[in-house]
């Protein structure tokens, strides 16, 4: 059974500093990868997905993750954050027609 | 136009209640699904529909329903509400069974008293 991690509950970061966002998965199968964001009362938005092909994957808002097959992670990065980023994020991992696994979401605060 | 709409937004309610939340997608999407997102934020699937037939049914309590009357839209029926089934709702649909990248609706925050 497929699962995911996703390391860090809460991220503190200053604006305009780097941020990445760790996420790891399980699974023994080719696997489908997905990052969404959730703003503070709102639904998930879709961030960005790796499906194939390129390993680095750019996906809204200035956001980009890498695909590592090796160490099973899909981490989420973005080079300088804004105090519009504040929301919940979350890494989801899926096989085939399998349903849609999500992590258990990283807070990110953004500090002015 | 909202791709992804549910009602109600907020729902408070006593136990032992029965309750309803409605959601319609406007995308022309196949398939349908709800999460339940608990206290810690974490979510999980309960149910998905594709063109009105269920897909997955998690291990939830059959006091839980859904009922799709068409592809467009999919509803939930809660029975006998207890207080843990205090959470956030979603509905999201996707293009077909492949799920590459579902659409949220904003949620329905139900909370039993």
């Amino acid at each position: 059974a497929q699962s995911v991690t996703q390391l860090d509950s809460q991220v503190p970061v200053f604006e305009e500093a780097p941020v990445e966002l760790r996420c790891n998965y399980s699974s023994s199968v080719s696997v489908y990868l997905f990052w969404y964001v959730q703003y503070p009362n709102q639904g998930l938005q879709l961030l960005l997905k790796y499906l194939s092909g390129s390993t680095l994957v750019k996906g809204i808002n200035g956001f980009e993750a890498e695909f590592n097959k090796s160490q099973t992670s899909f981490h989420l990065r973005k080079p300088s954050v804004h105090i519009s980023d504040t929301a919940e994020y979350f890494c989801a991992v899926k096989t085939s027609y399998d349903k849609v696994i999500f992590g258990p979401g990283t807070s990110l605060s953004v500090i002015p | 136009d909202t791709a992804v709409s549910q009602t109600p937004k907020y729902l408070v309610t006593q136990m032992g209640n029965d309750k309803s939340i409605k959601c319609e997608q406007n995308l022309g999407h196949d398939t349908m699904y709800w999460y339940k997102q608990d206290s810690k934020k974490f979510l999980k699937i309960m149910f998905s529909y594709n063109n009105k037939e269920l897909i997955i049914n998690e291990t939830v309590p059959n006091r839980f329903s859904p009922k799709s009357p068409d592809k467009a839209h999919l509803n939930l029926h809660i029975n006998s509400l207890e207080l843990g089934d205090s959470a956030v709702y979603f509905c999201a649909s996707s293009q077909d069974l492949t799920g590459y990248g579902y659409t949220f609706g904003s949620g329905t925050r139900l909370t039993v008293v």
